[in-house]
């Protein structure tokens, strides 16, 4: 089954609204990141977080190994948040592989 | 600084003809290389990884090959093209394994198998 699951699929804010981003895990975690792929298709690294808590401007990244979730919290949102949003899951069993979450697709509007 | 390139942005190519593309990653010493691909709308899947010059491991098998020539360069081949090849094609390097390493990406390749 999947290993990566991720919630909302997608989401519609306002401009100024806050959004939480789940993602789901059932194997057991050895890494966890979070990327931002643009509407073009180029990928941005968030974050690198493999437990608790960071943060890195509007962006918190949280996660929760034995309640195997992590979570990125959009705080104040901006039109120029729109694009799709990952999670990926590197496992303790293969040092040189990372298992992407099917993202979440989030439209922040004026 | 760190910069990765890929060529081309993007391809248009006819199916059964071959391929080639490429990733050069200047400014990093050995590091540690991977190719995904993304279908219109699917998932990203890791294809192939490399951590040292010459050695490549397959991922997944998608009727590709991957070579890495020099330290600095990793290419993504196929003598012919399938329609199921199309897709978003990624490049992305490491400083070390995943396991506690941050991935950046390439911009990426658009290819179109018609």
């Amino acid at each position: 089954g999947q290993q990566v699951q991720q919630s909302p699929a997608s989401l519609v804010l306002q401009e100024g609204e806050n959004a939480e981003l789940q993602c789901n895990f059932s194997t057991s975690l050895n890494s966890m990141q979070w990327f931002y792929q643009r509407p073009g298709g180029s990928l941005v690294s968030l974050f690198y977080n493999p437990s608790g808590t960071k943060h890195s401007g509007r962006l918190t990244s949280t996660t929760v190994i034995k309640e195997r979730r992590s979570s990125l919290h959009i705080s104040s949102s901006q039109t120029t948040d729109s694009g799709t949003y990952l999670c990926a899951l590197g496992s303790s069993s293969s040092f040189s592989k990372l298992v992407f979450g099917q993202g979440t697709s989030l439209s922040v509007v004026p | 600084a760190q910069t990765i390139h890929q060529w081309p942005v993007a391809e248009i190519k006819a199916v059964g003809s071959p391929l080639s593309l490429g990733c050069t990653i200047k400014g990093k010493s050995s590091p540690n290389l991977y190719w995904y691909w993304q279908a219109t709308g699917g998932t990203l899947q890791q294809l192939f990884y490399s951590i040292t010059v010459g050695q490549v491991e397959s991922v997944v098998q998608l009727n590709l090959s991957a070579s890495r020539p020099k330290d600095d360069q990793f290419i993504l081949s196929t003598e012919k093209l399938l329609l199921s090849h199309s897709g978003f094609y990624l490049c992305a390097w490491s400083l070390r394994g995943l396991s506690n390493e941050r991935l950046f990406f390439g911009h990426g390749t658009k290819l179109s198998v018609l």
